[in-house]
């Protein structure tokens, strides 16, 4: 139990493109999903934390109108990353917490901007 | 000063030997405690978490909790090939439900 899907598992496209990435969790309801990034070789940083049916929470120094969150329902939650350049290819992660369980995370989406 | 510090390695092993995976963290705020196991390319899947201080075990993983000294440890016995990944150690303040705070992981290669 306790499913994190992530969809795509991989995107390429041109610079200046919007892309959309999927966070889903498929065996439990999330009130609360997370957003990572991560670089090669180094660890997790968390862009923003989602919450359904309210604004996500984002961290310092992450562009909320560069990245768009949307929360829509208690299985899904979206990562839009609007005019996407070189700079922003990277792995995107997603998280959600089953209950009182800590979190548990998808496949992550490689993302490259050409 | 990283909240949550930890070597990246690499770290080799042969098959079968004991492998220790330590972390050291400076919030005193810290309660909860988890370890993920990250394949390349993939999202990290969860391993193990524990709450203050104490031992915990789930099959051939042992993770370990010292608050006085602020250091946490992961023991995987009998290592095998396919225990080759990155460990990530995490840490939250307030319960599971809070915001993880990563160390860099550690990579550990276990060879035949």
């Amino acid at each position: 139990g306790a499913v994190v899907s992530q969809h795509p598992s991989w995107v390429i496209c041109k610079s200046g493109t919007s892309v959309k990435i999927e966070c889903r969790s498929l065996d439990f309801q999330a009130t609360t999903m997370f957003w990572y990034r991560q670089f090669p070789k180094q660890s997790l940083m968390l862009m923003a934390t989602s919450n359904e049916g309210s604004k996500a929470t984002y961290e310092q120094g992450v562009e909320k109108d560069k990245f768009l969150i949307n929360h829509a329902s208690l299985t899904l939650s979206t990562l839009t990353v609007t005019s996407a350049h070189p700079e922003d290819s990277s792995f995107y992660i997603c998280s959600a917490r089953p209950g009182n369980q800590p979190q548990h995370f998808g496949d992550g989406t490689r993302l490259s901007i050409l | 000063q990283k909240e949550v510090e930890q070597d990246p390695g690499p770290l080799s092993v042969p098959e079968g030997a004991i492998v220790s995976l330590n972390c050291t963290y400076s919030n005193s705020a810290f309660q909860y405690f988890m370890w993920y196991r990250q394949y390349s390319r993939k999202g990290p899947e969860l391993l193990m978490y524990t709450y203050s201080s104490g031992n915990k075990e789930d099959g051939r993983f042992t993770a370990q909790v010292d608050k006085s000294s602020k250091y946490i440890s992961l023991f995987i016995r009998d290592s095998q090939p396919s225990d080759s990944a990155t460990y990530l150690c995490a840490a939250s303040p307030m319960g599971t439900a809070s915001k993880l705070t990563f160390g860099t992981g550690t990579r550990l290669q276990v060879t035949l």
